[in-house]
């Protein structure tokens, strides 16, 4: 067990309809990630942030998805008129700064879009 | 362009066996290279890596690191039926995201 925990695990839902995962960080992880993952590809990177600021954001992030983390530890995850491309598996991870520079994972919301 | 290169892309090996399985990246600003484990669950931690030549073992996994030749190998001896998982190669940038590549799916057949 990680500590990190997302919820849903499983969400579906019908094209068009907006959805929201959440992300809980270990306790005094003050970094937070998102990445997706469909089948057969390795996680990829969408958006971090330190504390409440989001720092970074791929270009695989359209403007349909937006990330908030207001306090500083859980974060979510919106996805507005979904399409059935954003199917995938979301994952969540988090580390400390200036700690060793793994990254733990949650278990993940999979995300069916139909 | 940052790339992470598996190799191979899956396996199946009897229990006993011993596998290595291949990572080359180019990615600007490497910090470190993470191994990962992943079952039907998200990914595990395995090692992480920074320097060149040094092995990191734990039990029968161990891994390099080139820093020159930009690869990293990881090695299983004496497989068994619980190593059956997807095995994730990534390198952590100077931006602090882990750049995944597509993984080696390794199948033990007992």
């Amino acid at each position: 067990d990680t500590g990190v925990s997302q919820d849903p695990r499983h969400k579906i839902t019908k094209r068009g309809q907006n959805v929201t995962f959440r992300c809980d960080p270990i306790s005094e992880h003050n970094r937070l990630y998102w990445y997706r993952q469909t089948l057969g590809q390795g996680p990829e990177f969408l958006t971090y942030f330190q504390n409440e600021a989001q720092l970074e954001k791929s270009r695989l992030l359209s403007d349909r998805f937006s990330a908030e983390r207001p306090k500083g530890s859980f974060s979510t995850l919106e996805i507005q008129r979904t399409e059935q491309g954003d199917s995938a598996m979301y994952l969540c991870a988090s580390r400390r700064t200036g700690g060793r520079d793994e990254q733990y994972f949650g278990p993940g919301t999979r995300l069916t879009v139909t | 362009e940052d790339k992470v290169v598996q190799s191979p892309l899956s396996l199946v090996v009897h229990e006993g066996d011993t596998v290595t399985l291949n990572c080359s990246y180019e990615v600007t600003n490497f910090r470190s290279l993470l191994w990962y484990k992943q079952e039907k669950k998200a990914p595990t931690f395995l090692f992480m890596l920074t320097s060149s030549g040094i092995e990191k073992k734990s039990g029968r996994l161990s891994s390099i690191l080139d820093k020159k030749e930009l690869f990293s190998i990881l090695n299983i001896t004496a497989t068994q039926t619980g190593d059956s998982a997807i095995y994730l190669c990534a390198p952590q940038t100077g931006a602090n995201n882990l750049f995944f590549g597509t993984g080696t799916r390794l199948t033990v057949i007992p």
